[in-house]
């Protein structure tokens, strides 16, 4: 069964340090899609990241970078400078190319610290 | 764009009544989903429309559960009769293509006493 783990369902930073999120992810595709989304307390998911499982070099946006390990099935998400506004839930979420559906995380809350 | 549009935000209504949940996708967006959110179950995908056609509605709990899709700007999911564990946040999001990210919508937050 294709399944994705955060094991960290809370993490605190302080303001203006770096954090970075677990996920973890079962899966025997090789190709696939990874996400992170973000969702602040306004309940709305908002798209951080993409990474296609095909690309080596790790995706980037701002301060937010990933690190992608396929043999590992790992990928975290690395927030840099930490912002108050960056508090959120979290998720992770994989997608296989010969489906079209997001199989999710269970979320990891970000707490920033002032 | 405006992005995926619910309504309506919050809906309270009591046990048995009927609900009605309403999305309008991104123009131009091709696939819609339905997801519910609640704590313990976290984000499940409840059915999803690929061109106004229902394609997997394998997610949706219960015959009480309908989603329609009559054009390509407006979808809705129906709950009759309403039960308190229907309580959740359905969120409805809207994709072009297969290779491209969903957006999602604000979302319902639904309550059923």
């Amino acid at each position: 069964a294709q399944t994705v783990t955060q094991s960290q369902p809370e993490m605190s930073v302080q303001e203006a340090e770096t954090v970075t999120l677990s996920c973890t992810y079962d899966t025997s595709e090789s190709d696939y899609y990874l996400f992170w989304y973000k969702q602040p307390p306004s309940r709305q998911m908002i798209l951080v990241i993409r990474q296609e499982a095909y690309k080596q070099q790790n995706a980037t946006e701002n301060r937010f970078s990933v690190n992608f390990q396929k043999a590992a099935k790992s990928f975290s998400l690395k927030i840099s400078d930490s912002q108050l506004g960056d508090a959120a839930m979290y998720f992770c979420a994989y997608r296989p190319d010969s489906n079209y559906q997001l199989i999710w995380g269970a979320g990891t809350k970000l707490i920033i610290k002032p | 764009d405006a992005g995926v549009i619910q309504s309506p935000r919050h809906e309270v209504t009591e046990m048995g009544q009927e609900v009605t949940l309403r999305c309008k996708p991104i123009s131009g967006h091709d696939y819609l989903f339905w997801y519910r959110q609640t704590m313990m179950r976290g984000l499940e995908l409840l059915i999803y429309f690929n061109n106004n056609v229902p394609i997997d509605d394998s997610g949706m709990p219960e015959d009480r559960f309908s989603a329609k899709m009559p054009n390509a700007s407006f979808s809705t999911l129906k709950i009759q009769p309403s039960e308190p564990r229907d309580s959740a946040v359905y969120f409805c999001a809207s994709r072009r293509g297969l290779y491209n990210e969903q957006f999602f919508g604000p979302g319902t937050r639904l309550t059923v006493l």
